[in-house]
């Protein structure tokens, strides 16, 4: 059974870039691609990006040019860094493994962390 | 971006009875090479992460009762609790996997008992 969690502060001032690191246990990382995912204070779930195996990225493009998403295989991790942070960006961010069909294309968010509260906030 | 929306926003269901909720897509989410429709349900319980309940529309995840099912195709979809129980208080989202740019969720719909 996979399980994630995410860490990172848990409050980040406005401008500045926002860091979380996802640790994946129980399962193989080069069998699922992995996603970030937030959820602002009472509202809807936003997905922001994924990351293959490969290293193939894909982002949401109302966030693209200010998310990267990184993968490091050695400590079975992955990263989110969402620059020029502000009040909007103030949600519970997620990690999430995605399936993966028999072609490579990526599918449903399987298994989920329990999420991580980040703030923007002078 | 495909856009999912959820009908009600909330409902309240007395116990043991059965709960129905909509999902529908702004665009076609079956891919006709497979004959599959790319949408999933989750279930988000207060304090917790959202748990996959349903994918490929109708399939339910491993350990799910039975009692949840999923049905529909193209761009309406339904997920229905046949008998409501008190651990079901949750809120329901709907997801779209057809497009990956962007992936999209529904609004949710939030489920009571009455």
């Amino acid at each position: 059974q996979v399980q994630l969690q995410e860490s990172g502060p848990g409050l980040v001032k406005p401008s500045e870039t926002l860091s979380l690191t996802c640790t994946v246990s129980g399962g193989s990382i080069s069998s699922y691609y992995w996603s970030w995912i937030r959820q602002p204070p009472g509202k809807g779930l936003e997905w922001i990006g994924y990351i293959y195996y490969s290293g193939s990225t894909n982002y949401n493009p109302s966030l693209k040019s200010r998310v990267t998403i990184s993968l490091d295989t050695s400590k079975n991790q992955f990263s989110l860094k969402l620059s020029s942070v502000t009040a909007a960006d103030t949600a519970v961010y997620y990690c999430a493994s995605g399936r993966i069909d028999y072609g490579g294309n990526s599918l449903y968010f399987q298994h989920w962390g329990q999420g991580t509260l980040v703030t923007v906030s002078s | 971006d495909i856009v999912m929306t959820q009908s009600p926003d909330s409902l309240a269901v007395s116990l043991g009875e059965r709960a129905t909720i909509n999902c529908k897509s702004s665009q076609s989410v079956l891919y006709s090479s497979n004959n599959k429709n790319y949408l999933a349900w989750y279930q988000q319980k207060p304090g917790q992460p959202p748990k996959l309940l349903i994918y490929w529309a109708s399939t339910r995840e491993s350990g799910v009762p039975d009692r949840f099912s999923g049905s529909g195709s193209g761009t309406d979809f339904t997920l229905t609790i046949s008998s409501l129980q008190a651990e079901d208080v949750a809120v329901y989202y709907c997801q779209q996997y057809y497009s990956t740019r962007p992936f999209t969720f529904g609004p949710g719909t939030k489920v009571d008992i009455k």
